[in-house]
């Protein structure tokens, strides 16, 4: 079974640093790309960015670039989104998926979800 | 870059069809294909539609996809309404450099 588990919740303060965690099992890792999805409280979905475990290659959204850092491991088929300096407004759910075959494909699967607070 | 514009909500009756839409602001609707998201409260969206009009293993035959290039529009249309589908759906294309755009999500519900 194909399979995305990411890291537990998190509560930090502002100007802290984050990595959060998305592992991937059941399919080879480093062959299909992963992507990073943000949801505000309240709010929509919204694309962040993807990256291809096997060679880095990362792509972001406009909105997230220099915002968040995208990266991978592939030798513990992990991808990680990290910030240097967390704010009050990165306080979010965040989803990482799978697109399927290509850069542009459908999500599947998705990963649970990591909630990320972060107040004073 | 470019949008799709959902509407914020929509409701109809058990049994009846409803259609949502997704209206792309600028390029063609055909030129990249469409996903639709499904994500019931509390939980990761999952996909009910994928390129276009294609339906995954397991979702039924109940939802459909559709585009328009007269409207530059995506549809997903459920017909047989179930309690159960009551959730929010996201529409969600790329632009030219694959980078992801998904609409502003629209509020299902069924009463």
């Amino acid at each position: 079974e194909v399979q995305l588990v990411q890291s537990g919740a998190e509560v930090k303060k502002p100007g802290e640093s984050l990595k959060i965690s998305c592992k991937g099992s059941g399919y080879s890792f480093t062959s299909y790309w992963i992507g990073w999805v943000r949801q505000m409280p309240g709010k929509g979905l919204e694309w962040m960015g993807i990256i291809y475990p096997g060679d880095s290659d990362t792509r972001y959204s406009p909105s997230f670039q220099g915002q968040v850092t995208i990266s991978a491991d592939k030798s513990i088929s992990t991808a990680y989104l990290q910030w240097s300096s967390l704010k009050a407004s990165d306080t979010a759910m965040y989803y990482c998926a799978r697109p399927v075959d290509t850069a542009y494909g459908w999500f599947d699967p998705w990963g649970q979800g990591t909630l990320v607070t972060v107040s004073s | 870059n470019f949008m799709l514009t959902q509407p914020h909500s929509v409701s109809e009756s058990p049994g009846k069809t409803v259609t949502i839409s997704c209206t792309r602001s600028s390029g063609s609707i055909a030129s990249n294909y469409v996903q639709w998201y499904q994500q019931r409260p509390g939980s990761a969206p999952t996909t009910v539609i994928y390129e276009d009009n294609q339906r995954p293993s397991g979702v039924p035959d109940r939802f459909s996809g559709s585009i328009d290039s007269s409207s530059n529009s995506a549809s997903l249309t459920i017909s047989g309404l179930k309690t159960e589908d009551e959730a929010d759906y996201y529409c969600q294309s790329y632009d030219s450099s694959n980078r992801g755009v998904f609409g502003g999500g629209t509020k299902l519900t069924v009463l």
